[in-house]
């Protein structure tokens, strides 16, 4: 079975903090992603790696980077962060060769930032 | 305009009732479409995809793509309580997926 995790569930911050949310897939998928989901906005990308140190930005990727120097670990980066990114991140992965149409996804990190 | 409309609802069905859940999208180029299912507090999981136009049935549920008329619908026959969940639709659109907004079902014993 796929697994991807990620290293909170929970966080809570303080405006201007930086925030590093991690992501970790156990089958050597190429390709990962970041989301966020937002109650009447639905799931909106923010970033992608197809592949290590390789990055393109999704639809919002404004006040967020990302970091992959290995192929099963994804970071999205909060440098500081501001109420508007309180929001559910969530990771997701895929294999190239498998069908870039299923997505397997991590359980979500629920950020609020106070 | 998003390329992906979904209603977010939310649906409420009784228990054996036919669901129907509906997006529509603007790319008629597009060519693979999703549907994730999410459960509460959980991550979107990939419930059915269909390549090209038509039906595609799995248990008790049908996916169907219009692409004359740019419809994409999910069919849930003998609706469960177990179906209570987010359901969203998707087009894959390069490497990425581009999401409807999720339609919320719940389905009452």
């Amino acid at each position: 079975d796929v697994k991807v995790t990620q290293s909170s569930r929970y966080l809570v911050k303080r405006t201007g903090e930086k925030v590093f949310l991690e992501c970790v897939q156990d089958m050597d998928h190429e390709n990962m992603f970041w989301y966020r989901q937002d109650p009447g906005l639905g799931l909106r990308l923010i970033y992608f790696s197809y592949d290590v140190k390789m990055k393109e930005k999704g639809d919002i990727p404004e006040g967020y980077s990302v970091s992959r120097e290995k192929k099963e670990r994804f970071s999205l980066i909060l440098e500081s962060t501001s109420t508007n990114q309180t929001s559910m991140y969530l990771c997701a992965s895929t294999s190239r060769l498998q069908g870039a149409y299923e997505q397997y996804f991590g359980p979500g990190t629920r950020l609020t930032v106070t | 305009q998003k390329e992906v409309e979904q209603d977010p609802g939310p649906l409420s069905v009784p228990e054996g009732a036919i669901v129907s859940l509906n997006c529509t999208y603007s790319n008629s180029a597009f060519q693979y479409f999703m549907w994730y299912r999410q459960y509460s507090r959980k991550g979107p999981e990939l419930l059915m995809y269909t390549y090209s136009s038509g039906n595609k049935e799995d248990g008790r549920f049908t996916a169907q793509v219009d692409k004359s008329s740019k419809y994409i619908s999910l069919f849930i026959r003998d609706s469960q309580p177990s179906d209570s969940a987010t359901y969203l639709c998707a087009i894959l659109s390069g490497y990425a997926l581009n999401f409807g907004k999720g339609t919320s079902l719940l389905v009452t014993p």
